[in-house]
């Protein structure tokens, strides 16, 4: 079955610095993969979705890589802020694409001290 | 835009009683939408897809009998709760995707927090 794993349960960095979280995947070749965020006791937001052709993506102080040979992405936030205090999580879609359902990893909780 | 909206936010109640929790796409038409639970430190779990019209798709491990899904409207759906337990207390998220498109990003609802004594 399908494993997805983000390797830092937390992760703690300087205002103004940049923040890298990854994700890696086994067991699948997905053909899409999707970035949230989740501030405590509320839902997720969707931030990115970078697909199976695409390097990578930006949005804003936002980047995205999708690395299908070494089934990674990586996250990035530069000119991190204290507002940027989150977990962040990956999913990757769980059927192929073809019914949409995702697949979500546990989450890198970032805290960002000014 | 793109808000969906959880009623109610929390809910305690006693170990039997059935729990009915709703999911609003208040500013769009949702054809699919999903409920996950999630317990802490740990990942959402897709419980079932709703498909607006048609019966609930589960996943493995997840009771029908007992979550009950009912997806009546385009903007409306309820996941029940039946007889439940305190193994079933969780944090009970539901998402609606905007598009047709599968790669259509899902909008989550705000969440809600299940406590069975």
């Amino acid at each position: 079955s399908q494993k997805i794993e983000q390797n830092s349960e937390a992760l703690n960095i300087q205002e103004g610095k940049t923040a890298t979280l990854t994700c890696n995947y086994t067991n699948y070749s997905p053909a899409y993969l999707q970035w949230y965020r989740q501030d405590p006791g509320r839902g997720p937001v969707f931030l990115l979705l970078i697909r199976e052709n695409e390097k990578e993506k930006r949005k804003e102080r936002l980047k995205v890589t999708f690395d299908t040979t070494l089934k990674q992405s990586l996250f990035h936030i530069t000119a991190s802020q204290p507002a940027d205090s989150a977990t962040y999580l990956c999913a990757l879609d769980a059927d192929g694409g073809s019914q949409g359902n995702l697949i979500f990893g546990k989450g890198t909780k970032l805290s960002v001290k000014p | 835009g793109a808000v969906v909206s959880q009623h109610p936010s929390w809910v305690i109640c006693k170990s039997g009683t059935s729990v009915k929790i709703e999911c609003r796409s208040l500013d769009f038409q949702a054809t699919t939408m999903f409920w996950y639970r999630q317990f802490p430190k740990q990942s959402l779990m897709l419980m079932a897809t709703s498909n607006e019209g048609s019966k609930a798709t589960y996943e493995q491990g997840v009771e029908k009998d007992k979550f009950l899904i009912n997806h009546a409207s385009l903007t409306l759906s309820t996941l029940t709760v039946t007889s439940a337990h305190p193994e079933d207390s969780s944090f009970y998220i539901c998402s609606a995707r905007r598009g047709d498109r599968v790669t259509s990003p899902q909008y989550f609802g705000p969440g809600t927090r299940l406590l069975v004594l």
